[in-house]
């Protein structure tokens, strides 16, 4: 296992537009979080899922965001109707949660430009 | 939302040096604070999780305290390389989820 891979690294889209971005987490982690970072801030949540399940869905991720987990593998961000301040690093992490202080493993993440 | 700050925003350090920055966080119901080195285009990298009051970390020229009654840890690093140049993350654990900092981006000058 290389670890959690992202795709694409980089999209640039013009407004409005729909994207969507995959991440491919560590096979045995049970867990996979979605993170948003913007220029001169720390990630902050998006989401997570448990397996299948997506538990917590944080109040920046507005109805133009979903996310999903089918099986409970691969991840799926999708981000409808673009807006110019939609553009921001979207980094994935998973974990094996068996312990709150169990590591998470982060992706290098997608950055996205609207223009 | 957990404020976890991390002091300075950024430094210069000099090939060789030793420097430290701070992370402050919530001292209640403290769980676990985690400290990541990111370099450009790459991943974040776990460094340590820690866990214990009073707990110290180390990985090569980088170690890491703790102090969870007053809410804060601080990174050092030793005898500062270029390929020390990062931005280090702390993050604070709450709920199995992080809440981080906003980083300190250290530049070393050869």
């Amino acid at each position: 296992d290389t670890g959690v891979s992202q795709d694409p690294r980089h999209k640039i889209t013009k407004r409005g537009q729909n994207v969507t971005f995959r991440c491919d987490p560590i096979s045995e982690h049970n867990r996979l979080y979605w993170y948003r970072q913007t220029l001169g801030q720390g990630p902050e949540f998006l989401t997570y899922f448990q397996n299948e399940a997506q538990l917590e869905k944080s109040r920046l991720l507005s109805d133009r965001f979903s996310a999903e987990r089918p099986k409970g593998s691969f991840s799926t961000l999708e981000i409808q109707r673009t807006e110019q301040g939609d553009s921001a690093m979207y980094l994935c992490a998973s974990s094996l949660v068996t312990h709150y202080a169990y590591g998470y493993t982060f992706g290098s993440g997608t950055r996205l430009t609207v223009v | 939302i957990l404020n976890v700050e991390q002091s300075p925003q950024s430094l210069h350090v000099q090939e060789g040096d030793s420097t430290n920055f701070t992370c402050s966080f919530p001292s209640s119901n403290f769980y676990a604070l985690h400290w990541y080195r990111w370099e450009t285009a790459k991943s974040p990298e776990a460094l340590f999780v820690m866990t214990l009051n009073g707990d110290e970390k180390k990985k090569g020229r980088i170690s890491a305290t703790l102090n969870t009654k007053e809410g804060y840890s601080y990174l050092y690093i030793k005898g500062s390389q270029p390929e020390d140049s990062a931005t280090y993350l702390c993050a604070f654990t709450y709920d199995y989820k992080l809440s981080f900092g906003a980083g300190t981006t250290v530049t070393v000058r050869a």
